[in-house]
């Protein structure tokens, strides 16, 4: 089946420190990922949908100039978080769409992220 | 605007008994749904989904109910199992592919 790889599954970074996300699908192409956020005990939140060589599309209310989203190939979508705050503090999941596998979506690992 | 609704935080359940996580949604354009289970600081795992042309589908101990008319969609597990214990997250999307927007999650918890 397809696979997703997240980097890294943890991260710990002091405040006014950016943070990288790597997503990148091991086995498939992904022309679209998606971006959640997850906070303790809630719900997955979309932040944004990546598409290959265009510009990311972001959620209502996410900052755009603060979670920079890069979609440079088919295989790597990455997640730049911008001088990190402690409220950054999150887990954060990709997606990549994956038509006809895993019934079009293939989830990553998810990378936690605190803010110091 | 909460758009898929899972309203019951948390389910108990004995173990060998049914489990029915239930999820509502308020968007008309959904026309595919998914449920995932999930635990702590992992990815969701994907475990039955469905289409807005079928009412029901069926992949072993999981079964899938769709009601188009009541916007509501139920997941039942039988029989349950310790090892279910989880949080479980309903999702929808417009299209096969499209962007999933996910439910507020349900704790489910099998007693042995």
């Amino acid at each position: 089946g397809a696979v997703v790889s997240q980097h890294p599954s943890r991260v710990i970074c002091k405040s006014g420190t950016s943070v990288k996300i790597e997503c990148r699908s091991l086995d498939f192409q992904a022309t679209t990922m998606f971006w959640y956020r997850q906070f303790p005990k809630q719900s997955l939140m979309l932040m944004a949908t990546s598409n290959e060589g265009s510009k990311a599309t972001y959620e209502q209310g996410v900052e755009k100039d603060k979670f920079l989203i890069n979609h440079a190939s088919l295989t790597l979508s990455t997640l730049t978080v911008t001088s990190a705050h402690p409220e950054d503090s999150s887990f954060y999941i990709c997606s990549a769409q994956s038509p006809g596998r895993n019934y079009g979506y293939t989830f990553g690992s998810g990378t936690r992220l605190t803010v110091v | 605007d909460q758009q898929v609704k899972q309203n019951s935080p948390s389910l108990s359940v004995q173990e060998g008994r049914i489990s029915i996580l239930n999820c509502d949604y308020t968007n008309s354009m959904f026309d595919y749904f998914l449920w995932y289970k999930k635990y702590p600081a992992e990815g969701p795992t994907f475990l039955i989904s469905i289409s807005s042309i079928k009412d029901k589908n069926e992949d072993g101990r999981f079964t899938v109910f769709l009601n188009k008319s009541a916007k509501h969609l139920s997941l039942h597990i039988v029989p349950s199992q310790p090892g279910d214990s989880a949080v479980y997250f309903c999702a929808a999307s417009a299209s096969y592919g499209n962007k999933l927007v996910f439910g507020a999650g349900t704790i489910l918890r099998v007693k042995s």
